[in-house]
């Protein structure tokens, strides 16, 4: 079965630190990809997502992911955290072919100290 | 403008009871997903509607869980005979179209506990 794989489940960061959030997926057809964040009290948001095309992709508040077909990855990206980015991150595909179900990794949550 | 609404936004309830669960999309919208968030499992799909289409019912838990989506606006996710582990928060999002087309709007959830 298709499935969305986030290895990291928590992540401990200082400000100013680099980040790189892994997103893993299983399925060799074609997909469209997405990072969705949620951060403290509020409802999920859309970070930013690849249809096709430049496979870089950049997205709100300096994330960027890039998807690389070959190693089935879309991992999320961000050279300096801030304190502000403390939330949770969700990766989610969607397999074309398997209808319009969105399918979510388990998330990964994100501290960024001080 | 007006965002997913869901209600309501706490619920408890007793083991055995029913619970209705309600989620207006956003106005326009002909895609509604129910996914229920429970700590350290990530997001589980539920249930989509699209439009006037079948809905993919294919990830509810049990017969226990059905869901209507009334009109092509509101909808409501009923549980039936609740577990413990049916405690969870209940989430609902919609989209103008098909979800590989555009981004969900996710609303603020349903917390329910069962006791």
């Amino acid at each position: 079965a298709q499935s969305v794989s986030q290895h990291n489940h928590h992540v401990i960061l200082s400000e100013a630190a680099s980040l790189e959030l892994g997103c893993n997926y299983s399925y060799g057809g074609t997909v469209n990809l997405f990072w969705y964040v949620q951060y403290p009290g509020q409802h999920l948001q859309l970070l930013l997502k690849y249809f096709s095309g430049d496979p870089l992709v950049k997205g709100i508040k300096g994330f960027e992911a890039e998807f690389i077909k070959s190693k089935f990855s879309f991992n999320l990206r961000k050279p300096s955290v801030q304190w502000s980015d403390t939330a949770e991150y969700f990766c989610a595909v969607i397999f074309t072919g398997g209808g319009n179900k969105l399918t979510f990794g388990t998330g990964t949550q994100l501290k960024v100290e001080l | 403008g007006a965002g997913v609404s869901q209600s309501p936004s706490n619920k408890v309830t007793e083991k055995g009871k029913d619970v209705e669960l309600r989620c207006d999309p956003i106005s326009g919208h002909t895609a509604l997903y129910w996914y229920r968030q429970s700590l350290g499992q990530g997001l589980e799909f539920l249930i989509y509607f699209q439009g006037n289409s079948a809905p993919d019912k294919s990830g509810l838990p049990s017969d226990r869980f059905s869901a209507e989506r009334t009109g092509g606006s509101v909808s409501t996710l009923t549980i039936q005979r609740t577990q413990q582990e049916d405690s969870a928060v209940y989430l609902c999002a919609s989209s103008p179209r098909r979800a590989g087309d555009s981004p969900l709007h996710f609303g603020n959830g349903t917390r329910l506990t069962v006791t």
